[in-house]
Order: structure tokens, then C-alpha cells, then sequence
């Protein structure tokens, strides 16, 4: 059974940078079949997709956050993170990561997010 | 963007109630749309995919219906379990984008 885990602080300062990896378990990150992306909520709001990747390292960004943003992978460890530089209190959110299942019918790519980690909750504060 | 709308965004309803959650998008999305349960605290759970597909696990009382810009999610008699916060999500443009959730109350 495939179970994602998001790990890193809790706390980050207002212009530093929000770094969080999720650590994949009971499959390969490396499968063709999937990409890896992040989501966030802040609290007492909705779900706001930040980006995603495949283990290629080919990326796509929420273009809203994309100046800020890298997601990287690393295979050897089942892993791929997130880096959000120059935060505000705006950013406080649980982030979630997700596999993100990507299916291309007719030109279009069908895609979910299926399983999700439980959430990490990150708070920008001095 | 594509701007996912839900409605009503609060329901109350009773165990045994049939339940509908209405998803309209702001520009036609074909079949891209997909449906999630979210319990407080907890990570949301992925219900339905391509618009009416049930996932695997997921109880047959949920069902999933439309296409283009018009949505629906329907509960067919309501658990104690299903008591919730469900949102819509296109992935019709690789901006991919939530509904607002629509919070789903005891009455």
C-alpha cells in the first residue's frame, strides 16, 4: 500500500524559505505511470495546488507561486521536496503531498491526486 | 484559470438522506473533474475521478455525474461516516484547480 509522509520544520520565519520533503513508502517514485505534487490549505480554507513533478525531474507549477517554488526528486531515496523562498504569514498552511496520477486522453491529461500524506502545518511567524 | 464553483457551500442533512453537491466550472472541462472527501484533520480522500468513475474502496453510494461545465456528486442515503467537507477539481488545464468545498452538517 503506497503511503506518503511529509516531513521539515514547523516554523519558518517571514522572508526565509519553506523547505519540506515527502518521503514515498510501498512503491517507486520512479513508476512511469505517476508525477509527485504538493497542495496546500491554509487554515479554515480550501486546496490550492502548488506544483508537481515526474521522476524524470520534469516540473509544473501553480503559475500563481512558480517564481517562488522548486520541487525537486530524489530517486535513490523515494523522495521529492519542495522549496517556497521569501514566505509571509500568507503561506501558513498544512501541505500536502500527493502522487499524482496523470492520464493523457484526447490531447488532455485526465489526473488526480491519489493517495495524499497527512498533511504537514507550517506556520510563517518572527 | 479555470474557476470551480460549488454549491451550496453548507448542507444539513440526516443519515438515510439523499445528498447532491452541485460543481460548476467557469469554462467547459469535458469529463476532467474529480471529487474529494475531507475529514477534519485529516487528509482529503479521492471519491470519484474522470467525472463519474468511483474509486477503488470507495462505498457505492457515492455516484458522480456530468460533463462540459456541470457537475454533480450524490450521496444516496447518507452515513454517519460521510458527514464531511467535499471538494470539486478540474484538471482539464494544467492549472489545476478546487472548488471551495461544500460543508456537509448533521441536521
Amino acid at each position: 500500500q503506497l503511503q506518503l509522509q511529509e516531513s521539515g520544520p514547523g516554523l519558518v520565519k517571514p522572508s526565509e524559505t519553506l523547505s519540506l520533503t515527502c518521503t514515498v513508502s510501498g512503491g517507486s517514485i520512479s513508476s512511469s505511470s505517476y508525477y509527485w505534487g504538493w497542495i496546500r490549505q491554509p487554515p479554515g480554507k480550501g486546496l490550492e495546488w502548488i506544483g508537481s513533478i515526474y521522476y524524470s525531474g520534469s516540473t509544473y507549477y501553480n503559475p500563481s507561486l512558480k517564481s517562488r517554488v522548486t520541487i525537486s526528486v530524489d530517486t535513490s531515496k523515494n523522495q521529492f521536496s519542495l522549496k517556497l523562498s521569501s514566505v509571509t504569514a500568507a503561506d501558513t498552511a498544512v501541505y500536502y503531498c500527493a502522487r499524482h496520477v496523470v492520464i493523457a486522453v484526447a490531447g488532455q491529461d485526465l489526473a488526480w491526486f491519489d493517495p495524499w500524506g497527512q498533511g504537514t502545518l507550517v506556520t510563517v511567524s518572527s | 484559470d479555470i474557476q470551480m464553483t460549488q454549491s451550496p457551500s453548507s448542507l444539513s442533512a440526516s443519515v438515510g438522506d439523499r445528498v447532491t453537491i452541485t460543481c460548476r466550472a467557469s469554462q467547459s472541462i469535458s469529463s476532467y473533474l474529480n471529487w474529494y472527501q475531507q475529514k477534519p484533520g485529516k487528509a482529503p480522500k479521492l471519491l470519484i475521478y474522470a467525472a463519474s468513475s468511483l474509486q477503488s474502496g470507495v462505498p457505492s453510494r457515492f455516484s458522480g455525474s456530468g460533463s462540459g461545465t456541470d457537475f454533480t456528486l450524490t450521496i444516496s442515503s447518507l452515513q454517519p461516516e460521510d458527514f464531511a467537507t467535499y471538494y470539486c477539481q478540474q484538471s482539464y488545464s494544467t492549472l489545476h484547480t478546487f472548488g471551495q468545498g461544500t460543508k456537509l452538517e448533521i441536521k
